[in-house]
């Protein structure tokens, strides 16, 4: 199972909306609609953002949004803020019954 | 509140193996889908494995297949990662994360990760 694909670092000022790709296969990301993110802040363990594509866990702002469309899912964090610096992964559940993980995106806000 | 706790860092040779263990408090154990997950130093997320811990079945991701053990104690709550024949490559955190009801479920809950490191 290859990894997905997301763009090495995406960058916006505060206040700004950014959008983060992750590109999978039908086998993942194109088959089911069980794609999450993750935001990871240096030294920290992953938290999740965003599960079947567009849903938001308790606790987490409304400035953060998913969506796909065929085989590719987007992130969108709107209204940047400087503590949304951080790497982002997206991850796909897959044919294999396995999950597989996006290589990650570093947010920069400039 | 739901906690995993996970064992403390390891330092292994090549070729050995190392068991960390990640103890759920705060919620259902059996309920759980029980994943491990690893990331090398400046490196990505890697899924390793995944345990549904009331069948005790598991799915591994292919490249670890062989290598890798995911187990679970109902009694004690605490799930399980044994890797072996390890390699310098495998110097890594490992994670141990929660889904809820079933192996497609999202990675909710997290451990503070375990330090591997292989090293002669």
């Amino acid at each position: 199972q290859s990894a997905l694909t997301q763009p090495a670092s995406v960058s916006g000022s505060p206040g700004q909306s950014i959008t983060i790709s992750c590109s999978g296969t039908p086998s993942d990301v194109g088959g089911y609609n069980y794609v999450s993110w993750y935001q990871q802040h240096p030294g920290k363990a992953p938290k999740l953002m965003i599960y079947d594509v567009s849903k938001r866990p308790s606790g987490v702002s409304n400035r953060f949004s998913g969506s796909k469309s065929g085989n590719t899912a987007s992130l969108t964090i709107s209204g940047l803020q400087a503590e949304d610096e951080a790497d982002y992964y997206c991850s796909s559940y897959t044919s294999s019954s396995t999950w597989v993980f996006g290589g990650g995106t570093k947010l920069t806000v400039l | 509140q739901v906690q995993l706790v996970q064992s403390g860092a390891e330092v292994k040779k090549p070729g050995s193996s190392v068991k960390v263990s990640c103890k759920a408090s705060g919620g259902t154990f059996s309920t759980y889908t029980m994943n491990w997950v690893r990331q090398a130093p400046g490196q990505g997320l890697e899924w390793m494995g995944g345990i549904i811990t009331i069948f005790g079945a598991t799915d591994y991701a292919q490249r670890f297949q062989g290598r890798v053990t995911i187990t679970a104690d109902e009694s004690t709550s605490t799930a399980y990662m044994e890797l072996g024949s390890l390699r310098s490559e495998d110097t890594a955190v490992y994670y141990c994360a929660r889904g809820v009801g079933g192996d497609h479920r999202p990675l909710d809950y997290w451990g503070q990760g375990t330090l591997v490191t292989v090293s002669s």
